[in-house]
């Protein structure tokens, strides 16, 4: 099983709020990414990072900003929450030389702006 | 830019009733193929990666199998435990499709 958490699990929060959500994994992994997912759609990358300080933008435009300075963390902030924010977000991580390469997902979070 | 195509977007099946999900893609140079199971309200859970044409393989009812433009899932005598969403995505970017949602009735 998967050691990747999520938290909070569900959220339910104003516009104009600021917001982080919370990944960590125990499993030493150096690569890790955020996706958002909206019901019965694709997941789509928003962000990821391969290791300590190193942060990326993924393929789907974003409002959101992302830091790893622990290798087993990775918060995402949202600095003015908006309804268009709505959606599912999912963190993941892999090791660099799996044999699979895979990824383990978190529980994810279910973010609502109202 | 990569593309991944997930067909059908839903499929009913009655348990024993055996069948195939695909996902067709355009890539620049496959790094590899994924195929994961996503229930309601949780994460996607790894089931297989396929790195190369021809390349299959299995785990319990279900068989994944690798063309040049393409991958099957193949699943035998689904039980109703086998209702979820099927994700299959590609290379190291893991660009995903949007799933087939799979429903077996007993």
């Amino acid at each position: 099983e998967a050691d990747i958490y999520q938290t909070p699990r569900y959220l339910v929060i104003g516009t104009g709020k600021k917001i982080t959500l919370e990944c960590s994994q125990t499993m030493g992994h150096d690569k890790m990414y955020w996706y958002q997912q909206d019901p019965g759609m694709e997941l789509h990358l928003i962000h990821y990072s391969y290791g300590v300080n190193s942060t990326e933008k993924g393929d789907l435009s974003s409002e959101s900003t992302v830091s790893r300075i622990r290798t087993e963390h990775f918060p995402l902030t949202l600095e003015s929450a908006r309804p268009s924010h709505t959606s599912q977000y999912l963190c993941a991580s892999s090791a660099p030389r799996a044999l699979n390469n895979e990824q383990f997902f978190g529980p994810g979070t279910r973010l609502t702006v109202l | 830019e990569d593309q991944v195509t997930q067909s059908p977007e839903a499929l009913r099946l009655q348990e024993g009733e055996s069948s195939s999900l695909n996902c067709s893609y355009t890539v620049s140079g496959l790094r590899g193929l994924f195929w994961y199971r996503q229930d309601p309200g949780k994460g996607p859970e790894f089931l297989f990666t396929l790195y190369s044409a021809g390349e299959e393989k299995e785990k319990e009812r279900l068989k994944a199998t690798l063309t040049k433009k393409e991958s099957f899932l193949h699943i035998t005598a689904p039980k109703p435990e086998d209702s979820a969403t099927y994700l299959c995505a590609v290379s190291d970017d893991m660009r995903f499709g949007a799933g087939t949602r799979l429903t077996v009735k007993p």
